[in-house]
């Protein structure tokens, strides 16, 4: 088992342009995350997916988007990329919502 | 905020030596869960005590839960240079109607060798 894959590793981005981050997990569970950790935040929520087709705002959604076509795929989307989406993002699964989640190796963002 | 929060934020140790690690919330919850973050790495999961639970160990973890202090500890017993880490408490807490779990800001192991 792979677990849970991100794609691409890292990215570096010109203010305005956009791009979309992959996850994929093969673990059959429900419920997908997308999280950022900037330096002295922590981990904060941006979206989540409670199952195929569904979608859900987090903490900080704004200037992303997601979609949740297939149960294995959790895709974010920056429509028009900012400086203050620099950071890393972890894309993470779990079988039940607050239980043990499984977390992507990260995407290092940067935006200039 | 309802995230926890640990303390220390950075804590530097020898090897062999026992560390631990506390978390302090705010809010009522159901469960705590404690994460490891290697550097440049994702978060793995280490361990999950239930709010009925006062005590759980894992290997050369132990985790304590007092819930009339909303607190945790995090102990990790004679210790590795291969437990430098970030560690990272998470909580869970209805937001909006379904349950999210919340992350602290994590802190920082380093032990030397």
């Amino acid at each position: 088992n792979a677990g849970v894959t991100q794609t691409p590793k890292f990215r570096v981005l010109k203010t305005g342009q956009s791009m979309t981050l992959l996850c994929a997990q093969d673990m059959n569970h429900e419920y997908m995350y997308w999280y950022r950790q900037d330096p002295g935040m922590g981990l904060r929520l941006i979206h989540y997916s409670v199952g195929e087709g569904t979608t859900a705002k987090g903490e900080v959604p704004d200037g992303y988007n997601v979609s949740r076509l297939k149960k294995q795929n959790f895709l974010l989307g920056l429509e028009s990329a900012a400086p203050s989406q620099t950071s890393v993002y972890f894309c993470a699964s779990s079988t039940v919502p607050v239980y043990e989640q499984y977390f992507g190796p990260g995407t290092r963002l940067t935006v200039t | 905020s309802q995230q926890g929060e640990e303390d220390p934020q950075a804590l530097s140790i020898q090897e062999g030596e026992n560390a631990t690690m506390n978390c302090s919330y705010k809010t009522s919850i159901n469960n705590l869960q404690w994460y490891r973050q290697n550097s440049g790495r994702g978060l793995v999961h280490l361990i999950l005590i239930r709010s009925n639970e006062r005590e759980k160990h894992s290997g050369r973890l132990r985790v304590t839960l007092d819930t009339s202090k909303k607190s945790s500890s995090l102990l990790i017993t004679a210790s590795r240079a291969a437990d430098t880490a970030s560690y990272f408490c998470a909580t869970e807490h209805i937001q909006g109607g379904s349950e999210k779990l919340v992350f602290g800001k994590g802190m920082k192991l380093t032990v030397n060798p």
